[in-house]
């Protein structure tokens, strides 16, 4: 099954927007990653988090990890066109990924 | 970065057939690979662990008979879907680990190929 839980599961902004993406997970974990997937292609790794950081910067991207919730956000500042893709968060520790959102960002 | 190689990106099989998907690393060697299933709008799916010089680990409800993993060297796992039919029709992705990190430690990313898209006609 999978771990994780993202919400939402689709997501359209305008360019220049900001795009706020949650997920959950079920068990406890050492690290949990962020990952975007253009259609019909493979996966590219976003930004590691470990469970004891609660934020990560990277470019335009911040994460954030809640370990008593469970939980992680992914914030894309700035949104262009080019960033329309599907996100997955995972679970370090299993692999596991979550539903993903599907963002589109309009131009 | 780091680079894996799948292949091939698409392949279309009569039913009954088996299709071979090849997974490698090319720039690095990796101890564990994984499979991963996904149909269209759907998260990826983990269907077995790869281990180099051993069986693979398979996840619940995943056929081994069905999806034989062959993971012989240090820098290539195997997928074959064995007499296919029309609902194994998917996106099949692999990822690799490279060699000494393990899971849950301090892991860096996992590296993916672009996939191989499956039509069981």
């Amino acid at each position: 099954s999978q771990q994780g839980e993202e919400d939402p599961q689709a997501l359209s902004i305008q360019e220049g927007e900001n795009a706020t993406m949650n997920c959950s997970y079920k068990t406890s974990i050492n690290n949990l990653q962020w990952y975007r997937q253009n259609s019909g292609r493979g996966l590219v790794h976003l930004i590691l988090i470990r469970s004891n950081e609660r934020e990560k910067h990277s470019g335009r991207l911040r994460v954030t990890l809640d370990t008593s919730k469970k939980s992680s956000s992914l914030l894309i500042t700035a949104s262009r066109a080019a960033d329309t893709a599907s996100y997955f968060c995972a679970t370090v520790d299993d692999m596991r990924f979550g539903a993903g959102t599907r963002l589109t960002v309009k131009p | 970065g780091a680079v894996v190689s799948q292949h091939p990106s698409w392949v279309i099989c009569k039913s009954g057939t088996s299709v071979k998907i090849e997974c490698r690393s090319l720039d690095f060697q990796a101890t564990t690979m994984f499979w991963y299933r996904q149909f269209p709008k759907q998260s990826l799916m983990l269907m077995a662990t790869s281990n180099e010089g051993s069986k693979a680990t398979y996840e619940q409800g995943v056929e081994k008979d069905k999806f034989l993993i062959n993971h012989a060297s240090l820098t290539l796992s195997t997928l074959t879907v064995t007499s296919a039919h029309p609902e194994d029709s998917s996106f099949y992705i692999c990822s690799a680990m490279p060699l000494g990190l393990a899971l849950g430690g301090d892991t860096g990313e996992l590296f993916f190929g672009e996939g191989s898209r499956l039509t069981v006609l």
